[in-house]
């Protein structure tokens, strides 16, 4: 079955570090980017950036660079959105999704999310 | 690129005609998708190039518009449609979602 699977939920405390994982599964997972999209309680959806496995390439919305890391592994099939210092604010789901192939940037594949909670 | 949408929630019954709008900040030609998304569950992709059916989604879906005025349209509300729905811009980076519309039993 062609799908994303996240990580599991995550319970830290402020200042600590992360990183969550979207292994795809079922297709070419190299040539597909994977795009990761917040979603904090009870809000919207917010797009964080965007990353191509096969080299790594990334771009990031202004309101998330500096603040997370999107890195890709490959040989495994698995991408990962990364914090250094979590804050509370950061407390949310996130989601990875595949961007559709050919020249739209819109997801048709999603993980089934992490939800991210940052509480002392 | 800011997304509206509107309403933000609304009320309808089995086998009503729903319309959900979503306006630009600025011209997007047909840049536009919609997504559904039901409590506890990712979104779903409905409709890309602003009225292109994704694969397997209901033909009762469809969506229209160019430019910066865009529609979703449900043409005969199906008891598994109620959930939030949320079009994204896919122009420019960076990519933005509106804000959402609920779609709720009357």
């Amino acid at each position: 079955e062609v799908q994303l699977v996240q990580s599991g939920a995550e319970l830290r405390k402020p200042g600590e570090s992360l990183n969550i994982s979207c292994k795809g599964s079922a297709y070419s997972f190299t040539k597909y980017w994977i795009g990761w999209v917040r979603q904090m309680p009870g809000k919207g959806l917010e797009w964080m950036g965007i990353i191509f496995p096969g080299d790594s390439d990334s771009k990031y919305s202004p309101s998330f660079q500096g603040q997370v890391t999107m890195s890709a592994d490959k040989s495994i099939n698995t991408a990962y959105l990364q914090w250094s210092s979590l804050e509370a604010s950061d407390t949310a789901m996130y989601y990875c999704a595949r961007r559709v192939s050919g020249r739209n940037d819109v997801f048709d594949l999603w993980g089934q999310g992490t939800m991210v909670t940052v509480s002392s | 690129i800011q997304m509206t949408q509107s309403p933000s929630s609304l009320y309808a019954s089995v086998g009503d005609r729903v319309t959900i709008t979503c306006r630009a900040s600025q011209g997007i030609r047909s840049d536009l998708a919609w997504y559904q998304q039901k409590p506890g569950k990712a979104p779903k992709l409905l409709i890309y190039a602003a009225s292109s059916l994704q694969s397997g989604v209901p033909s009762r879906f469809s969506g229209s518009g160019s430019g910066a005025d865009f529609t979703l349209t449900i043409s005969s509300l199906q008891p598994e449609d109620f959930a939030t729905y949320y079009c994204q811009q896919d122009y420019n980076y960076p990519l933005t979602f509106g804000g959402g519309t609920k779609v709720e039993i009357e």
